[in-house]
């Protein structure tokens, strides 16, 4: 079956502006998570999704992040104003359940000029 | 934060050898979890071992916890030119943070033919 999706693969922005990433999970996966991988700090946490629940937002790094999740299935990453230091790869991942190993799409390539 | 240090940072082996790999962790865990990334994109999840198991086994690879020590190994056994990747160890803290998982720096595995 089809895995989890991110669009698009790559995005160069300016400094500034605003850009939306958008994960397409597995059908039926009810977390869905995203991360952020770069070469100074690694792969980092942002934000989880858990069904219905109110999201844990705990590892966005500013209040320019935030995300939604729609009908239960396709989220949205938002950066508003980017920043040089917003450039890395995001990532989105999805599961059946919490206490179940992640799958991971294949990352959005973010680079802020 | 990054909570698993892993070691060796790299390793260079050939093929056929047995490639290990370390991972330290510093808070407890519901469950750790080893990932595998190709070429900087999507990480695959390897193997799922919860915190009150000692040794799991998934084909050619043997994962072992030890929380006392709170650590890791991963044992690739008999590994191919196509397990060259960088692999991740993740912990999941369970509880309220059920599936958050906080990774490690990685170790980047080099097998040559």
């Amino acid at each position: 079956g089809a895995g989890v999706s991110q669009s698009p693969s790559n995005k160069v922005t300016e400094k500034g502006k605003d850009v939306e990433l958008r994960c397409d999970p597995i059908s039926g996966h009810t977390a869905l998570y995203w991360y952020r991988q770069s070469l100074g700090q690694g792969l980092e946490f942002l934000i989880y999704f858990q069904g219905n629940s109110a999201p844990d937002k705990s590892g966005l790094p500013s209040d320019r992040f935030s995300a939604e999740r729609t009908g239960g299935s396709v989220s949205t990453l938002t950066i508003q104003r980017t920043q040089q230091e917003d450039s890395a790869v995001y990532l989105c991942a999805s599961s059946p359940g919490r206490r179940s190993g992640q799958f991971f799409g294949p990352g959005t390539r973010l680079t802020v000029l | 934060s990054q909570q698993g240090e892993e070691d060796p940072q790299a390793l260079s082996i050939q093929e056929g050898e047995n490639a290990t790999m370390n991972c330290s962790y510093k808070t407890s865990i519901n469950n750790l979890q080893w990932y595998r990334q190709n070429s900087g994109r999507g990480l695959v999840h390897l193997i799922l071992i919860r915190s009150n198991e000692r040794e799991k086994h998934s084909g050619r690879l043997r994962v072992t916890l030890d929380t006392s020590k709170k650590s890791s190994s991963l044992l690739i056994t008999a590994s191919r030119a196509a397990d060259t990747a960088s692999y991740f160890c993740a912990t999941d803290p369970g509880g309220t943070s059920y599936g958050k998982l906080t990774f490690g720096q990685g170790t980047i595995l080099t097998v040559h033919p």
